[in-house]
C-alpha cells in the first residue's frame, strides 16, 4: 500500500483480556516504530525496530507489552492482561533507514478502549 | 531520562499574527530536532525539520535552534486559521534511536 496501515482501527476490550495490534509499514522502510498516545498528551515512544539489528524496546512500559517484526516487514504489538490505563491510541510510523529528514510516516492509529 | 518539554497552551493569536513554539530538550548530545503538526483525530506530519544552530526558513515557518541553551522554537508567519492544530516537538538523542517527542502545544489561530 501507499501508506502506513494499521488495524484495527478500534478495539474495545474487556480488563485482563490480551490484545494484538498490527502495523503494516511502507514498502522498503526498515525502520518501524511504536508509540502510543493517551487523551492530551504527546507520543510515548514503545519500541523501536531497525532492519535486523536488536529492538530498542526501552520504552515498553511493562512486561505485558511486547513486539515483534517478522520478515522485516509487518509488526504486532501485543499486550497481556490489559488494564485501563493501557488505553489510547496507539500510532506506528515507519521510515528510510538513514532517517536523514527525521520523516516518520505515522498509520492512522489504533484506538484502544478498556474497560 | 531523556526529556523534551512544551508548553501545552492552548496558545491563541488572531490571523495573520506570528506564532511562537517553544521546545527544551534535556539530552545535551541530540542530534536532529524535527517539529510535526498534529491535527485533532489525526496522526503527526512532519513540518519542519533542523540541525543546526541558527535559523532555518521554509515559506511561513522558521525553525530556531540554539544547542547551547537546548533550545528550539518555530516561529508561523501570517497564522491562517488553518494553522490551528497541535504542534509537536521531536529530537533525535543520538544515532540509531528513536524520535523522543514533547507533549506537545496546542495553536489556536482565530479569523
Amino acid at each position: 500500500g501507499a501508506g502506513v496501515s494499521q488495524s484495527p482501527s478500534n478495539k474495545v476490550t474487556e480488563k485482563g483480556k490480551d490484545v494484538e495490534l498490527r502495523c503494516d509499514p511502507i514498502s522498503g522502510h526498515t525502520a518501524l516504530y511504536w508509540y502510543r498516545q493517551s487523551l492530551g498528551q504527546g507520543l510515548e515512544f514503545l519500541i523501536y525496530f531497525q532492519g535486523n539489528s536488536a529492538p530498542d524496546k526501552s520504552g515498553l512500559p511493562s512486561d505485558r507489552f511486547s513486539a515483534e517484526r517478522t520478515g522485516g516487514s509487518v509488526s504486532t504489538l501485543t499486550i497481556q492482561r490489559t488494564q485501563q490505563e493501557d488505553s489510547a491510541v496507539y500510532l506506528c510510523a515507519s521510515s528510510l533507514v538513514r532517517l536523514s529528514t527525521g520523516e516518520l510516516f505515522f498509520g492512522e492509529g489504533s484506538r484502544l478502549t478498556v474497560l | 531520562q531523556k526529556e523534551v518539554e512544551q508548553n501545552s497552551g492552548p496558545l491563541s493569536v488572531p490571523e495573520g499574527a506570528i506564532a511562537s513554539l517553544n521546545c527544551t530538550y534535556s539530552d545535551r548530545g541530540s542530534q536532529s530536532f524535527f517539529w510535526y503538526r498534529q491535527y485533532s483525530g489525526k496522526s503527526p506530519e512532519l513540518i519542519m525539520f533542523i540541525y543546526s544552530n541558527g535559523d532555518k526558513e521554509d515559506g511561513r515557518f522558521t525553525a530556531q535552534l540554539n544547542k547551547a541553551s537546548q533550545y528550539v522554537s518555530l516561529l508561523i508567519r501570517d497564522s491562517q486559521p488553518s494553522d490551528s492544530a497541535t504542534y509537536l516537538c521531536a529530537v533525535k538523542p543520538q544515532a540509531g534511536t528513536a524520535l523522543i517527542f514533547g507533549k506537545g502545544t496546542t495553536l489556536s489561530v482565530s479569523s
